[in-house]
């Protein structure tokens, strides 16, 4: 089975900055099958980011994926006040379970 | 749109059975593989597994001999049976669509929780 480590667990940030959320695997995971999601209290999570890098319908320009093989990175290049929430990344592989990661809080500061 | 929803009972007991259905609207159950996630209180996100509307299914190694998934076509439901549960698999279950060409988990239903306990 694949483990995706996520960190920080937390991340205290205000408004207006830049967040850095990682997501290392145990194994390589195709790009392809690397996927960031957001959930806010009291919902489901809502996809983000596909294929690594490929933001999903509505998501907003400031959200953006990168990595490749065992290292990948979601950013908020300026958070807004609906950004403060849990993110996930997920890994589908056809030699191991899908996988999420533990997440990463993002909070204000 | 796709909209999901799920419906079961919100409480079972230890060693019993749960069952959950999820309701595909505003859409074909066909085509598609349809999962089941769940997530204990206050952690993270765990794939139970999948039921393709053929009937075909896969199943998380950690889960799988306890889980069984089913779809039926004609209700445009798919449903979940998880065997002799214990505390530990009190959480809010989530039922969710895979969208292959994104490799991704594009829409959810909202979450039930169920509650093991006596």
């Amino acid at each position: 089975e694949i483990v995706l480590t996520q960190s920080p667990g937390t991340l205290s940030l205000s408004p207006g900055e830049r967040a850095t959320l990682s997501c290392r695997a145990s194994q390589s995971v195709s790009s392809s099958h690397l996927v960031w999601y957001q959930q806010k209290p009291g919902q489901a999570p809502r996809l983000l980011i596909y294929g690594a890098s490929s933001r999903a319908t509505g998501i907003p320009d400031r959200f953006s994926g990168s990595g490749s093989g065992t290292d990948f990175t979601l950013t908020i290049s300026r958070l807004e006040p609906e950004d403060f929430a849990l993110y996930y990344c997920q890994q589908y592989g056809s030699s191991s379970p899908l996988t999420f990661g533990g997440g990463t809080k993002v909070e204000i500061k | 749109q796709v909209q999901l929803q799920e419906s079961g009972p919100g409480l079972v007991k230890p060693s019993e059975t749960l069952s959950l259905t999820c309701t595909v609207s505003g859409g074909s159950i066909s085509s598609y593989y349809w999962n089941w996630i769940r997530q204990p209180p206050g952690k993270g996100l765990e794939w139970i597994g999948y039921i393709h509307y053929s009937g075909s299914a896969n199943y998380n190694p950690s889960l799988k001999s306890r889980v069984t998934m089913s779809v039926d076509t004609s209700k445009s439901q798919f449903s979940l049976k998880l065997s002799s549960v214990t505390a530990a698999d009190t959480a809010v279950y989530y039922c969710a669509k895979w969208e292959a060409t994104w490799n991704a988990f594009d829409i959810w239903g909202q979450g039930t929780i169920v509650t093991v306990s006596s």
